[in-house]
This record gives structure tokens, sequence and C-alpha cells, in this order.
């Protein structure tokens, strides 16, 4: 059974403060981790889409990467407005290629 | 143009109501979704409809009704609803998955519909 585990569940940070958040998953093979965020009573937003172990993105103050048994967002100097839960979740190769499966999410806080 | 639309935000019902939430995507995607969303939990998947053919039903309660009646639009029909459906319902869609392929995997959700049943 295909699992993601996200930590920390809450995270608070000065604005400034640069930290990473943890997505560790298992899945009967890989065919994509991707990363959303989510304010309160909205859709997730897509942030990245990771493929391969090695691979990384960058969107402004986002990076995420990837490697074969996790994957990482790393947030450089965080403004407030970063603040919302961030979802992982990841598409495994083997059965149905529509199911996605979520972590429970990891809800950041940034303090100006 | 990444953008999938809901209707209406917000909706009350009483549990002898019949409603429909509306959702429309125009970015040629032909794989769409509905999703049921509770307070703090990641969303879970109720519906999956590809090529406008209803591909996964995740043991839905009969009470929600899905359709797809082209390949812009995706429809969730409720009726006798109880006060724990209430939640936010999101809608997603992607491109269609390819074998071997990598583009389409991405599902890009709408705002959500926030439900209350009373």
């Amino acid at each position: 059974e295909d699992q993601v585990t996200q930590s920390p569940e809450a995270l608070r940070l000065q604005e400034g403060e640069s930290s990473s958040l943890n997505c560790s998953y298992t899945v009967s093979g890989l065919r994509g981790l991707f990363w959303y965020r989510q304010d309160p009573g909205k859709g997730p937003e897509f942030l990245f889409t990771l493929y391969s172990a090695g691979e990384e993105k960058e969107k402004e103050r986002l990076k995420a990467t990837l490697t074969k048994k996790e994957s990482f967002l790393h947030i450089t100097a965080p403004k407030p407005e970063d603040s919302a839960t961030y979802l992982c979740a990841v598409q495994a190769l083997s059965g149905s290629a529509r199911q996605l499966t979520f972590g429970s999410g990891t809800q950041l806080t940034v303090l100006p | 143009d990444t953008e999938v639309t809901q209707t209406p935000k917000h909706l009350v019902m009483g549990m002898t109501n019949k409603k429909s939430l509306k959702c429309e995507q125009h970015m040629g995607h032909r794989a769409m979704y509905w999703y049921k969303q509770k307070a703090k939990k990641p969303p879970e998947l109720m519906f999956v409809y590809s090529y406008e053919k209803l591909s996964i039903n995740e043991s839905v309660p009969s009470r929600f009704s899905p359709e797809c009646p082209n390949s812009s639009l995706l429809n969730l029909h409720l009726h006798a609803l109880q006060p724990e459906d209430s939640a936010l319902y999101l809608c997603a869609s992607s491109q269609v998955y390819t074998p071997g392929g990598r583009v389409g995997d991405t599902q890009y959700f709408g705002p959500g519909t926030r439900l209350t049943v009373l």
C-alpha cells in the first residue's frame, strides 16, 4: 500500500528564517510526486511535479527536491504570505494512474 | 491558463434537498475528478472521469451522483445528504494518462464548494 508521511505537522517560522518540509513516501514504483499549497477554505494550488531521484525544481522562494525515499520543500527567506498548508502527494506506476496518495500536510505559519 | 472553476462557492442544504455542484475547465483536459475534503485532512478521491466516462468510483454512497456532460463540464448531483457529508468538495482536471508518458500527470484543482448539510 502506498504511503506518504509529511513532517513536521506544523511549523512556525519568523519572516526570513529558512527551513525545509519533509515528505517521506513508500510506493511500488513512483510515477510522480506532487507538491501543492492550500490556503484555508480553498482548493490546492499546484506547485511542483517531480519524477525521478535527483530532480529539483524552483519557484520564487520554494525549491523542491526528490530522492528515492523522500522529497523536501525548501523555503528560503519566507514571507508571511507563504503561510499555508503544504500537501505532498504521490502517484504510483502500478494500479490506477489516476489516483494520488496524499500526506496529511504541513501547516506553515510565517510570523512578521 | 490552469484554471478550474467551481460553482457555487458555498451551499447550504437540508437533508431532503436536491442540489448540484458544477465544475468547468477549458484546458483541454480529458480527465476530471471529484474529491471530498474534511477540515485538516487531505483530499479524498470520490470519482474519476476519463474521456467523459466514469472510470473510478471510490465506493461513494449513491446519494452522490456524478455526471460528465462534455469534456469541459463535470457535475455532482446531491440528494438526501447527511450532516456528515458537510465538507469542501473539490474538482480537479488533468490530461489523460499515457503509458510511459509524463505529461498529463498533474492534477489542477478548482477553488472548491463549501457544502453544509443541515
